[in-house]
């Protein structure tokens, strides 16, 4: 089975500030992970993939994340926060060929921008 | 394109009445379903996934069911809602494999009172 840490369930920055928000997994085979965006009183967003190609995915909204295998991390990373990043986070990890194994989510960070 | 779409957007319901939220997909063929429950505060709960008509796994056992009576659309119900029943409620889908990624609907806003 898997599972993901999401540390820290708020985090504030700056706008113009860096954007880090951490996610460590848990797998006992090569996992492939996600990260989602969910806005207010809306459904959940695709913002990257990592599926065992690049280790550094670039997402939309110009946000990436690092696959670090010995670190088993997925942090996600935006250079220059902006107001319009406000919402929550989920990570998201999966099992592929491992039959019926489904996507495991994160707690959630949600993400606040101060002017 | 694909299109999911989920009605109500909203619902209030007393307790024990009955329920029926709706989810269907558009542009694509026998895709995986899904159901998840996020409570205030929560992370998201799967409920129920289906890989084809008639197919239903249940993720946790509860008072809320599921049925697939078309490829697309895919149905969460109940016969008596629980105040703990409260919660946005989204569908979504996938194609290939259930660990793919998964694209969400707008989700359903349920208030138990």
């Amino acid at each position: 089975a898997q599972s993901v840490t999401q540390l820290g369930s708020h985090v504030s920055v700056s706008e113009g500030a860096l954007v880090l928000l951490r996610c460590n997994y848990s797998s006992s085979v090569p996992p492939y992970l996600f990260w989602y965006v969910q806005y207010p009183n809306q459904g959940l967003q695709l913002l990257l993939k990592y599926t065992s190609a690049a280790t550094l995915v670039k997402g939309i909204n110009g946000f990436e994340a690092e696959f670090k295998k010995s670190e088993t991390s997925f942090h996600l990373t935006k250079p220059s926060a902006h107001m319009s990043d406000a919402a929550e986070y989920f990570c998201a990890v999966s099992a592929p060929n491992f039959g019926n194994e489904k996507l495991t989510f994160g707690t959630g960070t949600r993400l606040t921008i101060i002017p | 394109s694909q299109t999911i779409h989920q009605w109500p957007a909203t619902l209030v319901q007393p307790v024990g009445s009955p329920l029926s939220l709706e989810c269907t997909v558009e542009g694509t063929s026998n895709p995986n379903l899904y159901w998840y429950r996020q409570a205030a505060g929560r992370g998201l709960q799967l409920l129920f996934y289906s890989v084809g008509i008639g197919q239903i796994s249940s993720e946790v056992p509860q008072n809320l069911s599921a049925s697939r009576p078309q490829d697309r659309q895919f149905i969460l119900s109940s016969k008596k809602l629980l105040l703990s029943d409260s919660g946005f409620y989204l569908c979504a889908w996938s194609v290939g494999q259930v660990n793919s990624e998964q694209y969400f609907g707008p989700g359903t806003r349920l208030t138990v009172t």
